[in-house]
């Protein structure tokens, strides 16, 4: 089991440049997340999907939108990128409610 | 919506010595808490977490207790080894949203041999 992967690991963006950072798990879980950290902030939700078809904002989703492809797949786009943008983002997945959180290697972004 | 306060943000300690963690969150209705760990570099991992029906959970080494009405919980790590260097996340969650995380703002323990 590959657990949850993600691409990039790395990925520098020009302001106003878009991309799509792409998740999946082979676990099987229903639930699926997209958080970014940043030095001294720590884990701040952005989006996330309780189950297939369904997502929901997080804490911090100004600037993204979020699709859940499948049970697999749940992906995270930045339409216009921004300095403010510049992040590590981590996709993490869950059987459900309550149990624990499995994430992602990363990606580095860095916005200029 | 619910607020994690985490301290220190940073701590260290001698190895051997115990190590303390401490969170406050503002949510009422939350009923679960996790502890993650995060090496340098690396993704967070679950070490261990507790549900708001039982007051304290042990695992070896890692403990963490639950004070409802004072609405904090704090981590506990006994005999610590150089090891156990990372970053520490609490966070909290209710039922029913989904699995929805808000995590503190970490603590960076330093174990010095």
């Amino acid at each position: 089991n590959a657990g949850v992967t993600q691409t990039p690991k790395f990925q520098v963006l020009k302001t106003g440049q878009s991309m799509t950072l792409q998740c999946a798990q082979d676990m099987n879980h229903n639930s699926m997340y997209w958080y970014r950290q940043d030095p001294g902030m720590g884990l701040r939700l952005i989006y996330y999907s309780a189950s297939e078809g369904t997502t929901d904002k997080g804490e911090v989703p100004n600037g993204y939108n979020v699709s859940r492809l499948n049970k697999r797949e749940f992906s995270l786009r930045l339409e216009s990128a921004a300095p403010s943008q510049t992040s590590v983002y981590f996709c993490a997945s869950s059987p459900g409610d309550r149990y624990e959180q499995y994430f992602g290697p990363g990606t580095r972004l860095t916005v200029t | 919506g619910e607020n994690v306060e985490q301290h220190p943000s940073t701590l260290s300690v001698q190895e051997g010595d115990s190590a303390v963690i401490k969170c406050t969150y503002s949510d009422s209705a939350s009923n679960y808490f996790p502890w993650y760990k995060q090496e340098l570099g690396k993704r967070p991992q679950l070490i261990i977490d507790i549900r708001s029906n039982v007051g304290e959970k042990k695992d070896q080494r890692i403990a963490v207790t639950l004070n409802k009405t004072a609405k904090h919980f704090s981590l506990h790590i006994t005999e610590t080894q150089p090891e156990d260097s990372a970053v520490y996340f609490c966070a909290a969650s209710r039922y029913n949203q989904g699995g929805k995380l808000i995590f503190g703002q970490g603590t960076e323990l330093s174990v010095k041999p």
